[in-house]
């Protein structure tokens, strides 16, 4: 089974400019859930989709926002962004079910720059 | 709000010998998991170990093994036999039994001494 996969990998953008990450999780999970992981803050919370609703979210502003469609694929945006909005944003996908089935499993992450 | 501490942010091990890396949490609900994902430098972050907080019997997965003190709220990782590719940044997480908003420590990075 394919695992998660993010694209793109890289992105440089600069200040101000708005950028979106994608998602696939793998086969038959159907929650996306979003980290954002920096050196200061560690990994945060963004949010969690789950049959193309919001499920859960984190105390992010809203230039944070996100998405998730029929297949479960996930998309992530960042408007208006800022030099602290620099970090590796990760994605997990799980079941969506409640209880001990449902661990997540990570992308590789989208190393998101701005400059 | 739960909160998942680590208080060793680094940690070095002999090739062969055992580690344990130290995780305690805070939360108030009964129902809960515990998770260790180990994050290689550079690569994906990956599960090692989780634990269901409803069992007392420790989880174990080949080389790691957890010390689960409920009462205590601490949540440690043993890893035996520490080999070269175990070296990668450890993260404590939790996550209460029907959200999955996951609260992770700040990590622990363990080199492996050859």
């Amino acid at each position: 089974k394919a695992g998660v996969t993010q694209t793109p990998r890289y992105l440089i953008k600069t200040r101000g400019q708005q950028v979106t990450l994608s998602c696939s999780p793998i086969s038959g999970h159907r929650s996306v859930s979003w980290y954002q992981q920096t050196p200061g803050q560690g990994l945060q919370f963004l949010f969690e989709y789950f049959s193309e609703t919001q499920r859960n979210k984190g105390n992010f502003p809203g230039r944070f926002s996100g998405r998730q469609f029929s297949n479960s694929r996930s998309e992530m945006n960042v408007s208006t962004l800022e030099l602290g909005d620099s970090a590796l944003y990760l994605c997990a996908s799980s079941l969506g079910t409640s209880g001990n089935t449902d661990t997540q499993y990570f992308g590789p992450g989208t190393r998101l720059t701005v400059l | 709000a739960q909160t998942v501490t680590q208080s060793q942010p680094e940690m070095s091990v002999q090739e062969a010998e055992t580690v344990t890396l130290s995780c305690t949490y805070d939360t108030s609900e009964s129902d809960y998991y515990l998770f260790w994902y180990k994050q290689p430098p550079s690569r994906q972050m990956i599960l090692v170990i989780r634990q269901e907080a409803y069992k007392q019997q420790n989880a174990t997965e080949n080389r790691f093994s957890v010390n689960f003190q409920k009462a205590a709220k601490s949540f440690s990782l043993k890893i035996s036999d520490s080999q070269l590719g175990d070296a990668a940044m450890y993260f404590c997480a939790y996550r209460t039994y029907n959200n999955n908003d996951m609260r992770f420590g700040a990590g622990t990075r363990l080199t492996v001494k050859p």
